[in-house]
């Protein structure tokens, strides 16, 4: 299995309040990707990072951010916490540009 | 974005029984991949195709890159109850185009359900 881990696996929150979603890898690959799962709507890329303070925009980043100072971590954050940011968020991990990911466990966010 | 239609959504197939499902793209992939998703875990790769008309094997799974670069198809043969999950499809425009995969464009997913 691909050493990625991401944590808290699950998380409760009130609307309103700041969530970060850790993302960790022991692979040294390159690139590094957060996406949500949503029913209906399979997996959305929100953010993704190609090195060391390296990211850009994915396909629905609105109402979120991320950073990369380590090789290793890769932190989702969420400023203010809405409904509508419910899901289930995956971090993935690839060493190429082949799009041969490997997918973290998940992290279940509620957001109340 | 670039969209992909996969289907069927879902299926409840008898175990021993063969699988087929497929995907369509109104856009040129140079990539497909599958993706076999267990419940409550992330998804894991089965198969990657990287060539029109390539036909690739996995075990029991097979699966080709269709010639016109618009649809891929994944067979399951002699069904097992562990082949349970949602199997996305993805595909990418573009390899080694120094961007990252970012480019990838998951399916909906197929639902599969095995009765023993």
């Amino acid at each position: 299995d691909a050493g990625i881990t991401q944590s808290p696996r699950h998380k409760v929150t009130e609307t309103g309040t700041p969530v970060t979603l850790r993302c960790h890898q022991t692979e040294n690959h390159r690139y590094m990707y957060w996406y949500r799962q949503d029913p209906g709507h399979g997996l959305r890329l929100i953010h993704y990072s190609y090195g060391v303070k390296d990211t850009d925009k994915g396909e629905v980043s609105d109402g979120y951010s991320v950073s990369r100072s380590k090789t290793e971590d890769f932190l989702l954050t969420l400023e203010s916490a809405t409904s509508s940011q419910t899901s289930v968020y995956f971090c993935a991990i690839s060493g190429q540009d082949t799009g041969e990911l490997f997918f973290g466990e998940g992290s279940r966010l509620t957001v109340l | 974005g670039q969209q992909l239609n996969q289907s069927p959504q879902s299926m409840f197939i008898q175990e021993g029984e063969d699988v087929s499902m497929n995907c369509t793209s109104s856009s040129i992939f140079n990539t497909w991949l599958w993706y076999k998703q267990d419940p409550g875990e992330g998804p894991v790769l089965l198969i990657a195709l990287y060539k029109a008309g390539e036909l690739t094997s996995n075990g029991r799974l097979t699966a080709q890159f269709g010639i016109t670069r618009k649809d891929s198809f994944l067979n399951i043969s002699a069904s097992i109850p562990s082949d349970v999950g949602i199997y996305f499809c993805a595909g990418q425009p573009d390899r080694y185009s120094g961007a990252g995969s970012y480019q990838l464009t998951f399916g909906k997913g197929t639902k599969l359900s095995v009765i023993p």
